[in-house]
C-alpha cells in the first residue's frame, strides 16, 4: 500500500514567516508534486520533481521553492508567507503515471 | 499550452439518473487522461484512466481525440457517488507533470 505522508494536517503561520511543508513517500517513486487546492480553482501545480535534486516549475511557483535531497522526501518552502498563500496544500508521488496523494496540509497565514 | 477544462462547478442529479461530467483538454501531442475522485474527508485518489478502458464503480470515460474530450459517465447515479471529481492529463514522458482541472462537485439527491 503506497503511503504519502505530509508532516502536518493544520498549520497557522504569521505573515513574513518562512514555512516548510514536508512530504515523504515510501514507494521509491521518481516523481513528486506539490499542488495547492482552492475552491473553484481545482489543483494548481506549484512544483514537481522527477528525480533527486531535479525540479521544474509548475503553473504557480511564485513565492515558493522546493527541495529534494533524498528520493523519498520533497519539501515545499514558503520563503515569506503571505495571506494569499492560505490554502490546502497537497503532495503527491507517481509511478509510472498514477498519482498517490497525501492527506493534505491546511495552511492559514495570519 | 497544457490545459484541462471542467465547465461545471456543480452537478446535481437524482439517484438513479444518468450522470455525465464534462472534461476538455488542450495538449500538443497525445496525453494520458485520468479521472480522480475525492470523497468527503478522504484523500484524492485515481478513479480511472483512459488507457485501461475499464469501468470503475460503474463509471466509464471515452477519450475523443477529435473533440479533445474525456467525459465521465455513469448510467445510474448512486448516493455514494457524491464527491469532488477532477479530470487530469499527463504527457507520456515519465518526467511529465500532471495537470488537473478545476473540479466538478457531484451531488446525488435521494
Amino acid at each position: 500500500d503506497v503511503k504519502v505522508t505530509q508532516s502536518s494536517r493544520y498549520l497557522v503561520k504569521r505573515t513574513g514567516e518562512k514555512v516548510f511543508l514536508e512530504c515523504v513517500q515510501d514507494m521509491d517513486h521518481e516523481n513528486m508534486f506539490w499542488y495547492r487546492q482552492d475552491p473553484g480553482l481545482g489543483l494548481r501545480l506549484i512544483y514537481f520533481s522527477y528525480d533527486v535534486k531535479m525540479k521544474e516549475k509548475g503553473d504557480i511557483p511564485e513565492g515558493y521553492s522546493v527541495s529534494r535531497e533524498k528520493k523519498e522526501r520533497f519539501s515545499l518552502i514558503l520563503e515569506s508567507a503571505s495571506t494569499n498563500q492560505t490554502s490546502m496544500y497537497l503532495c503527491a508521488s507517481s509511478h509510472p503515471t498514477e498519482a498517490f496523494f497525501g492527506q493534505g496540509t491546511r495552511l492559514t497565514v495570519v | 499550452a497544457q490545459r484541462v477544462t471542467q465547465p461545471e462547478k456543480l452537478l446535481s442529479v437524482f439517484k438513479g439518473a444518468p450522470v455525465e461530467l464534462k472534461c476538455n483538454y488542450s495538449y500538443s501531442g497525445s496525453p494520458e487522461l485520468f479521472w480522480y475522485v475525492q470523497y468527503s474527508r478522504q484523500r484524492l485518489q485515481l478513479l480511472l484512466r483512459h488507457i485501461s478502458r475499464e469501468s470503475i464503480k460503474g463509471f466509464t470515460a471515452d477519450l475523443n481525440k477529435g473533440e479533445t474530450s474525456f467525459h465521465l459517465k455513469k448510467p445510474f447515479a448512486q448516493e455514494e457517488d457524491s464527491a469532488m471529481y477532477y479530470c487530469a492529463l499527463k504527457g507520456y514522458s515519465s518526467a511529465s507533470k500532471i495537470i488537473f482541472g478545476s473540479g466538478t462537485r457531484l451531488s446525488i439527491r435521494p
